[in-house]
């Protein structure tokens, strides 16, 4: 079945230093491919996205790279800070003519002071 | 203000009770859906709407129910069919086949 797999579970990263992000999709249907960050307790924000038909994408110090013919994706974020702090969910649409997305495990990302 | 509400925050449940949890959005979005996430995992799709007056199960449907009366509105029933509902339920509303935005999430704990 259609299924997405994320890498790591958890990362810790010296403040300043990069952190990446891969994850895996299945379902080759899949175009749209969006990031979340989600703090404690609350609900997950969007903080990037990509569609099928572009291969990089960046906001500042966040980024994110697609291979169509891996079907793998991932989040780069330069100059982490103490705020980056958070668990970061890849998903990956379903196929197409659905509203589905397959999501990710996620990653706690732990920045250290 | 726009965005997405659900209610209440915090809510409890007795065994053999159903709870209603709301979901409300004013982003004028014709998606919208119920997710499940447990301690230290991924979101589940409960059910989601593509389109007021119709719905559909997600990968865990059994022990809950849904409506879409209204355009803004999906509220979620927990039925005591659900046997372990303890978890955080978050809502979120797309337009069509586009980007969810999520709210702020139920943490619903059964006593």
């Amino acid at each position: 079945g259609e299924n997405v797999e994320q890498h790591p579970s958890t990362l810790s990263v010296q403040e300043g230093d990069s952190a990446v992000i891969k994850c895996t999709y299945s379902d080759s249907a899949s175009n749209y491919f969006p990031w979340y960050k989600q703090e404690l307790g609350k609900g997950p924000q969007l903080i990037i996205d990509i569609r099928s038909n572009v291969g990089e994408k960046k906001d500042q110090r966040i980024a994110v790279t697609l291979n169509k013919t891996a079907k793998h994706f991932s989040l780069h974020i330069t100059e982490t800070q103490p705020e980056d702090s958070a668990v970061y969910f890849c998903a990956a649409s379903a196929t197409s003519g659905t509203y589905k997305y397959i999501f990710g495990t996620g990653t706690r990302l732990k920045v250290l002071a | 203000d726009g965005g997405i509400t659900q209610s209440p925050k915090y809510l409890f449940r007795k065994e053999g009770q159903n709870v209603t949890l709301s979901c409300e959005q004013n982003l004028n979005h014709d998606a919208m859906y119920w997710y499940r996430q447990d301690p230290g995992q991924g979101l589940r799709l409960i059910y989601y709407s593509q389109i007021v007056n119709d719905f559909q199960k997600g990968d865990i449907a059994e022990g809950y129910s849904v409506s879409r009366e209204k355009k803004e509105s999906f509220p979620l029933t927990v039925t005591s069919a659900q046997k372990n509902p303890t978890a955080f339920y978050l809502c979120a509303s797309s337009p069509q086949q586009d980007t969810q935005y999520f709210g702020p999430g139920t943490r619903l704990t059964v006593l």
